[in-house]
């Protein structure tokens, strides 16, 4: 199974955007990019996942060069509220046999 | 439509004493996970099953947890004894299961265990 590298911790201000990269140097060629999103006392949401290239919805968007050996989460304009821990994953197209390393605290101010 | 339900939220138990966790996924939902996560660590896969069978329990320290799922819904996840180095968060979560698409994960709050 891939494993993933993404940085411990970052800071930013209400309103800007975020970029978290991770990087996945021996992504398999029937992998996806999984990110998850975790608040404290809950349990991981859901963000976005992708294949290649770039996916977008309504909370993020995931960027995926080509040799798709990291990934870029990018969250737009974010709030207080987007403060939680955030996990790249990558593993098999069913989703079933995903590694959570330890994840980026991202760290909202005003 | 509600979440994946866990119980109880919290507990707290003396070493060496038993304790079990309840999971329900969500409805329609074959396959279901347990997750262990320690203070500032990503949860890791204690076991998964699809429908009523465990497929990959390679994870899980069979000597003191087990885990069932009777009738392919509700799951319970037990420790006898429970040691110090128990004490963690267990989570449940849920995904529908098939090859076709990629699963997402539903977590659900989790059970904090402190064991003292």
């Amino acid at each position: 199974l891939a494993k993933t590298t993404q940085p411990i911790s970052m800071d930013s201000y209400e309103g800007q955007e975020v970029n978290i990269t991770c990087s996945h140097n021996n992504i398999a060629t029937n992998d996806y990019i999984t990110w998850y999103q975790q608040f404290p006392s809950q349990g991981p949401r859901f963000i976005i996942q992708g294949y290649k290239t770039k996916v977008t919805n309504e909370v993020a968007s995931l960027f995926i060069p080509a040799d798709r050996k990291s990934s870029t989460l990018s969250l737009p304009r974010v709030s207080l509220s987007d403060t939680a821990v955030y996990y790249c994953l990558v593993g098999n197209q069913a989703g079933t046999a995903l590694i959570f390393g330890k994840g980026t605290t991202l760290s909202v101010s005003s | 439509e509600a979440g994946v339900v866990q119980s109880p939220r919290y507990k707290i138990i003396e070493k060496k004493q038993p304790v079990a966790f309840w999971c329900n996924p969500i409805s329609g939902h074959n396959t279901l996970y347990w997750y262990l996560q320690n203070l500032g660590q990503g949860p890791e896969l204690l076991i998964r099953y699809e429908n009523e069978e465990a497929v990959d329990d390679s994870q899980l320290p069979k000597d003191r947890f087990s885990a069932e799922r009777l009738k392919g819904v509700d799951s319970t996840l037990k420790i006898q004894p429970a040691e110090l180095g128990d004490s963690a968060v267990y989570l449940c979560a849920s995904s529908l299961g098939g090859r076709s698409a990629y699963n997402e994960q539903f977590f659900g709050p989790g059970t904090r265990l402190t064991v003292l």
